[in-house]
């Protein structure tokens, strides 16, 4: 079944640096990549829609400046936060739909802590 | 945009007993209704979904059952285990393409007591 590979799976890094999660699907072309982030005990919140090639589409509140998304190629899809600050510190997911449609496959996550 | 409302936001049932947790949308145009169960730390597990033209889908213990017109949908677990215990949310998918971001609801925390 489709897979998508997400790495790393926890990072801490220090207050003002930036980090980089990288997402890929290995058996499917991931035309769409969305990227969530859950905090403990909450949801998973929609932050953006990567489109391979073009510019990701950012929901309301999520800062396009602070959180990169890049969908150079059809297998591939990063999030780089910037700048990053305690209050980053999260649960970062990403998820593709698969070749069917309606089955979406998630990236097994990245825990970021800030510190 | 989509709104998913999920009730209740914790449950808690004696083992054999059933489960249901229920979940509105908004969107009359949504037609992909998926439910996962996510364990702490990890990726959201499929469990079981629903398409928009069909009421009713069941896979051994579990069934979802869609009303459109309503525009609601619920999930029920029959003889749980102890192991059944996790935070499950369900989710419809937006604007009624194949493609369309996937809006979660806040997510239910059920325990099942041995």
């Amino acid at each position: 079944g489709a897979v998508v590979s997400q790495h790393p799976s926890w990072v801490i890094c220090k207050s003002g640096t930036s980090v980089k999660i990288e997402c890929r699907s290995l058996d499917f072309q991931a035309t769409t990549m969305f990227w969530y982030r859950q905090f403990p005990k909450q949801s998973l919140m929609l932050m953006a829609t990567s489109n391979e090639g073009s510019k990701a589409t950012y929901e309301q509140g999520v800062e396009k400046d602070k959180f990169l998304i890049n969908h150079a190629s059809l297998t591939l899809s990063t999030l780089t936060v910037t700048s990053a600050h305690p209050e980053d510190s999260s649960f970062y997911i990403c998820s593709s739909v698969g070749e069917s449609n309606y089955g979406y496959t998630f990236g097994s996550g990245t825990r970021l802590t800030v510190v | 945009g989509e709104n998913v409302e999920q009730h209740p936001s914790t449950l808690s049932v004696q083992e054999g007993d059933s489960a249901v947790i229920k979940c509105t949308y908004s969107d009359s145009a949504s037609n992909y209704f998926p439910w996962y169960k996510q364990e702490l730390g990890k990726r959201p597990q499929l469990i079981i979904d629903i398409r928009s033209n069909v009421g009713e889908k069941k896979d051994q213990r579990i069934a979802v059952t869609l009303n459109k017109t309503a525009k609601h949908f619920s999930l029920h677990i029959t003889e749980t285990q102890p192991e059944d215990s996790a935070v499950y949310f369900c989710a419809a998918r937006e604007g009624g393409g194949s493609q369309g971001n996937l809006i979660f609801g806040k997510g239910t925390k059920l325990s099942v007591k041995p």
